[in-house]
């Protein structure tokens, strides 16, 4: 079935330090995929997306590409800061339009 | 435009009563998703509705769990006889009219179910 696998975390970098969070994906298919941020004690938003192969979705900074030959959308920002801490999850729609997440990413950004 | 409002933001219920949890969709949303998500995991789906329907309820479990979104008013998650399990964070999305899997989804802020 479709699946969303991320990398486990939490991942801890130093403000500035260049951040990837490694997401890949199993689909029937061609799914749109989603990157969203969960702040402490806050709801998902939506960080970017992009809705076919090669589509480069980008936001504050952060970057995501869809690989379809890896099945893969990678999150990268070049300079993290603190305000960045977060938990990362990506996400893939599936043919019944639910969204299909993985396990998240909690990044820890220190001063 | 208010976003989607959930509430209680918190909600404590001893074992064996019941959990009403609400959701508030974007004004002109009709499109509703309820998941959960246990502590330190990612979020599953539950349940889709639209006004009156329901559309997809494969991730819901079989007993307990019931969901409604009524002509009128906020979408209902319902749990009865709660368990100590049950206690996760439960997210509403909602989602524009068209329903395009390309626009992605808004969500609550979620509301907290503690067992005990």
């Amino acid at each position: 079935g479709n699946s969303v696998t991320q990398m486990e975390g939490p991942v801890t970098l130093s403000e500035e330090a260049f951040l990837t969070i490694n997401c890949t994906y199993t689909a029937t298919g061609y799914p749109s995929l989603f990157w969203y941020v969960q702040y402490p004690g806050e709801g998902l938003q939506l960080l970017l997306k992009a809705t076919k192969a090669d589509d480069k979705g980008s936001n504050k900074g952060f970057e995501a590409t869809y690989r379809k030959e890896t099945t893969s959308f990678h999150l990268e920002k070049g300079s993290v800061q603190v305000s960045d801490s977060a938990v990362y999850f990506c996400a893939q729609h599936t043919g019944r339009r639910a969204l299909t997440f993985g396990s998240g990413t909690r990044l820890q950004v220190q001063p | 435009n208010a976003g989607v409002m959930q509430n209680p933001r918190h909600l404590v219920r001893r074992r064996g009563q019941e959990a009403r949890l609400r959701c508030s969709p974007m004004k002109g949303h009709s499109h509703v998703y309820w998941y959960r998500q246990l502590p330190e995991e990612g979020l599953k789906f539950m349940v889709y509705l639209q006004k009156e329907n329901i559309i997809d309820e494969s991730g819901m479990p079989k007993e307990r769990f019931s969901a409604e979104f009524p002509k009128e008013g906020p979408s209902i998650l319902r749990i009865q006889q709660v368990v100590r399990g049950d206690s996760a964070a439960y997210f509403c999305a909602s989602q524009d009219p068209t329903g395009s899997a390309n626009y992605g989804y808004t969500f609550g802020s979620g509301t907290r179910l503690t067992v005990v």
